[in-house]
């Protein structure tokens, strides 16, 4: 069935290091997403697309994060350097905003970010 | 401010028994959509139930059912018969959209314990 992928699942890295995320939205969505998840600040939202053009990335730190979308089938988003702070789950979403449930929106299974 | 209150860190209930998650949200909006998540140990954010706001009709899936009071701003979800597969930290949300970008805003989560 179809869902979204997201890679690495994990990813271990020093301070200084360059990460990126990398996501596969559901086939047709035109709306993808990417979350950060931490104990202190529950789910935040990073930034999202549609159809392939930033529409909001208010909530991320410019300085070190950029999200692109290369293409209508792979989003990443890059942390250049990393820190410590950066260290959470990354979760990209997608949704198909020309159905009816345009609201819904699907999960990865989230990328589990370590910065030592 | 747009902000979704869970006020149960943590819940738990026997096993086929039923149990009442809270949450409330405040808004501006008179159009949006609610949403509870589950996310069990796998991390993995799975959409349980959603609500639009015009619809009076509360929302049913199965075992799960909300009770929505919209002048009151309350969105609180209902598990029948409770499964040791429920165990998860469940989230609310909503969803608004302002000049045509979506907005999502989560609570911080309930996590639920199903015992046997």
């Amino acid at each position: 069935d179809a869902r979204v992928t997201q890679t690495p699942r994990h990813k271990v890295t020093e301070m200084g290091q360059e990460v990126t995320m990398r996501c596969q939205p559901i086939l047709g969505h035109n709306t993808v997403f990417w979350y950060r998840q931490t104990m202190m600040q529950g789910l935040e939202l990073l930034a999202y697309f549609r159809n392939r053009a930033p529409l909001d990335d208010s909530g991320m730190p410019k300085d070190r994060f950029s999200a692109e979308m290369p293409d209508a089938t792979l989003a990443t988003l890059k942390i250049q350097p990393s820190e410590p702070r950066d260290s959470a789950v990354y979760f990209c979403a997608s949704a198909d905003r020309t159905s009816g449930r345009f609201d819904e929106q699907f999960f990865g299974p989230g990328t589990r970010l370590t910065v030592l | 401010a747009q902000t979704v209150t869970q006020s149960q860190p943590e819940m738990s209930v026997q096993e086929a028994e039923t149990v009442t998650l809270s949450c409330t949200y405040d808004t501006s909006e008179s159009n949006y959509y609610l949403f509870w998540y589950k996310q069990p140990p796998s991390r993995q954010m799975i959409l349980v139930i959603r609500q639009e706001a015009y619809k009076q009709q509360n929302a049913t899936e199965n075992r799960f059912s909300v009770n929505f009071q919209k002048a009151a701003k309350s969105f609180s979800l209902k598990i029948s018969d409770s499964q040791l597969g429920d165990t998860a930290m469940y989230f609310c949300a909503f969803m608004i959209t302002t000049s045509g970008t979506y907005k999502y805003i989560f609570g911080t989560g309930t996590r639920l314990k199903v015992l046997a």
